[in-house]
């Protein structure tokens, strides 16, 4: 199974400012034959489901505001939120598709400083 | 406007059985694999299963393996999750969750609210 490792698993950044999430992938999630890397972020608040943020490690979903990029190709990954908002607090995931059993990683818990 | 909505959970005892539904709409259901995820209380999330689009494949997670199985029907525009020998680690609120294409090994982009499964004797 890939591991997927987040960090940090709790992070306080104050409004305005960036925050940055990292995942690590205990395997190579990238596929050669189409050069894409098989990795999603997502945010879940309390009480919703998980919504999907990005896609192909770097594909923002639509809908989602453009302070919020992916970055990162083979094993290592980056979230960024480039000024902080107030809604965004939340709890966010990495995930890996490249191979059954796709696997989350821990989390992390993003807050207001 | 897509929408996802499981239903079925509820308070089983343990070795018993429960069968999830989730009823979807606003897209061509036939089109898309689906996958349950599960959460449980206070924790992360964890892929359980996932079928094609026809149905022809599927997948479980090793701990779920033998005891568990999706099935859909595209007539009926319903995914199910069959739950049997339930054990207390069983425990969470079960998501289902739209794969971006017709096979397998795709991101989720559209989730359901849950349906909380509690194990408990």
């Amino acid at each position: 199974d890939i591991v997927m490792t987040q960090s940090p698993d709790s992070l306080a950044v104050s409004l305005g400012e960036r925050a940055t999430i990292n995942c690590k992938s205990s395997q190579n999630v990238l596929y050669s034959s189409n050069n894409k890397n098989y990795l999603a972020w997502y945010q879940q608040k309390p009480g919703q489901p998980p919504k999907l943020l990005v896609y192909w490690a770097s594909t923002r979903e639509s809908g989602v505001p453009d302070r919020f990029s992916g970055s990162g190709s083979g094993t290592d990954f980056t979230l960024t939120i480039s000024s902080l908002q107030a809604e965004d607090v939340a709890i966010y995931y990495c995930q890996q598709y490249y191979s059954i059993p796709y696997t989350f990683g821990q989390g992390t818990k993003l807050e207001i400083e | 406007e897509v929408h996802l909505v499981e239903s079925g959970g509820g308070l089983v005892q343990p070795g018993g059985s429960l069968r999830l539904s989730c009823a979807a709409s606003g897209f061509t259901f036939s089109s898309y694999a689906m996958s349950w995820v599960r959460q449980a209380p206070g924790k992360g999330l964890e892929w359980v299963s996932d079928i094609s689009g026809g149905g022809a494949g599927s997948y479980h997670a090793d701990s779920v393996e033998g005891r568990f199985t999706i099935s859909r029907d595209n007539s009926r525009n319903t995914l199910f999750l069959q739950m049997n020998s339930l054990r207390a680690e069983d425990t969470a609120v079960y998501f289902c969750a739209r794969e971006g294409a017709y096979d397998m090994g795709w991101y989720f982009d559209y989730w359901g609210q849950g349906i909380l499964v509690t194990v408990s004797s």
